[in-house]
């Protein structure tokens, strides 16, 4: 069974850094591409960043480059999103998600973890 | 980047009917469009991927339709647990944007 959880978030001042992990489980890490979604309280959900399988390719939305920087060790079988330099707007419940059965970067994504909260306020 | 809308942004409907969602992109994305259901205090779950591949376990009640720029969603006979928010995504290119969601709730 895929299994994802993820785990990091927590309340931060603005213009500080957290770093989020995610935990795979249930299926071959290496073989797929792995992305950061987000969704702000009541709002829609926004896509952040994704990973290619071996980490060799990188995305990232406007909002976040230069700010936010996603990795994986595939040793570890976890993926994990650094944020710096954050701000309110930055507030929201972020998920990981799996990539579907091509495993590439682009492809949908087929499963989610419950999510953790991150909260920037001072 | 690749702007999606959806309409209607909510909908009311009872068990039972049939319900339409509709999902444009700003410029052709092939078949590149997935739908997620969202139920609230849940994360997103796939329903279609390639605009019309019913996701496995996914009841055959949903299907999806399109390509290029215009895509659906159908349900074809509401039931209690359809009651949710659906997002349209497409993955051609990055970034890979979601559209605004479409709430359907209970008449």
């Amino acid at each position: 069974e895929v299994q994802l959880v993820e785990s990091g978030g927590g309340l931060v001042q603005p213009g500080r850094s957290l770093r989020l992990s995610c935990a795979a489980s249930g299926f071959t890490f290496d073989d797929y591409a792995m992305h950061w979604v987000r969704q702000a309280p009541g709002k829609g959900l926004e896509w952040v960043s994704g990973i290619s399988f071996n980490g060799g390719r990188t995305a990232y939305v406007d909002s976040v480059k230069g700010r936010f920087t996603i990795s994986r060790d595939n040793a570890k079988n976890s993926l994990y999103l650094q944020m710096d330099s954050l701000s309110a707007e930055d507030t929201a419940l972020y998920y990981c998600a799996k990539v579907g059965p091509r495993g590439g970067i682009e492809d949908c994504f087929d499963f989610w973890g419950p999510g953790t909260l991150v909260t920037v306020s001072s | 980047a690749i702007q999606l809308t959806q309409s209607p942004s909510s909908l009311s409907a009872s068990v039972g009917d049939r319900v339409t969602i509709t999902c444009r992109a700003s410029q052709g994305i092939s078949s590149a469009l997935a739908w997620y259901q969202q139920i609230p205090g849940k994360a997103p779950k796939l329903l279609i991927y390639d605009a019309s591949i019913l996701e496995s376990g996914v009841p055959s009640r949903f299907s999806g339709s399109g390509s290029g720029t215009d895509f659906t969603l159908s349900i074809s006979s509401l039931q209690p647990e359809d009651f949710a928010t659906y997002y349209c995504q497409q993955f051609n290119s990055s970034p890979f944007t979601f559209g605004p969601g479409t709430k359907v709730d209970i008449k």
